[in-house]
């Protein structure tokens, strides 16, 4: 099974609103991936876990905020988000993040808009 | 940091016709993958190859390491190919700009 999955699919918030992002993986990876895509551009890295433990953080402003759980799942918390991050939200995982293996899987996205 | 450009940036293609996507990175890479995005925005693995040739049906994909290139093939093209083609290099997978295809019937 290579299924990443996500939820929701679609959101739409307030900017002051609080909401959360979901991300599970069953394929035993140990590294786990948040990129944000803006229309008609290619996905950008925003985090990275590694063994439940942040690896990366790609300067991300603090209104985003992850969260790994469990080596299954992974969060990300959204408060005062600002219009111009309405984007695609794709969460990955790969079996490792700095050896051996590093393919990536994706999930279908998020698509989220601020209002 | 690493720079990843594809070309062409847009093709079109009538159905049944070949086509080769290019992507060139700036630095030594031990990960790359081709990817394909629908218009839902599911990004679809095609091909995980730092190195060397590989085939999946209709499609191949080979990556010279040492010169920093890598060529995806597409043969005897179908309408359902179109969507956007990205390669994706590095153990933090920076993206290329892409390569939109359309094919026509």
């Amino acid at each position: 099974d290579t299924e990443v999955t996500q939820t929701p699919k679609h959101l739409v918030m307030g900017m002051t609103n609080k909401k959360s992002l979901k991300c599970e993986q069953h394929m035993g990876h140990r590294a786990m991936y948040w990129y944000k895509q803006k229309a008609k551009k290619p996905p950008e890295l925003m985090f990275v876990y590694s063994y439940e433990k942040l690896s990366i953080n790609e300067s991300v402003p603090s209104r985003f905020s992850p969260e790994c759980p469990n080596s299954s799942l992974l969060n990300l918390h959204l408060h005062a988000l600002q219009p111009e991050d309405s984007a695609l939200y794709l969460c990955a995982s790969s079996p490792s993040l700095w050896t051996g293996d590093n393919e990536q899987f994706f999930g279908p996205g998020t698509r989220l808009t601020v209002l | 940091g690493i720079q990843v450009e594809q070309s062409p940036p847009d093709l079109i293609l009538q159905e049944g016709a070949n086509s080769t996507l290019r992507c060139n990175f700036s630095d030594s890479v031990n990960n790359l993958q081709w990817f394909h995005q629908n218009p839902w925005g599911q990004l679809i693995n095609l091909f995980y190859i730092p190195s060397g040739t590989k085939q999946n049906g209709r499609l191949s994909a080979t990556t010279v390491a040492t010169e920093r290139y890598s060529l995806l093939y597409i043969s005897s093209s179908q309408t359902t190919d179109s969507g956007v083609y990205f390669c994706a290099v590095g153990q933090k997978l920076v993206f290329g700009t892409g390569t939109r295809l359309l094919v026509s019937p």
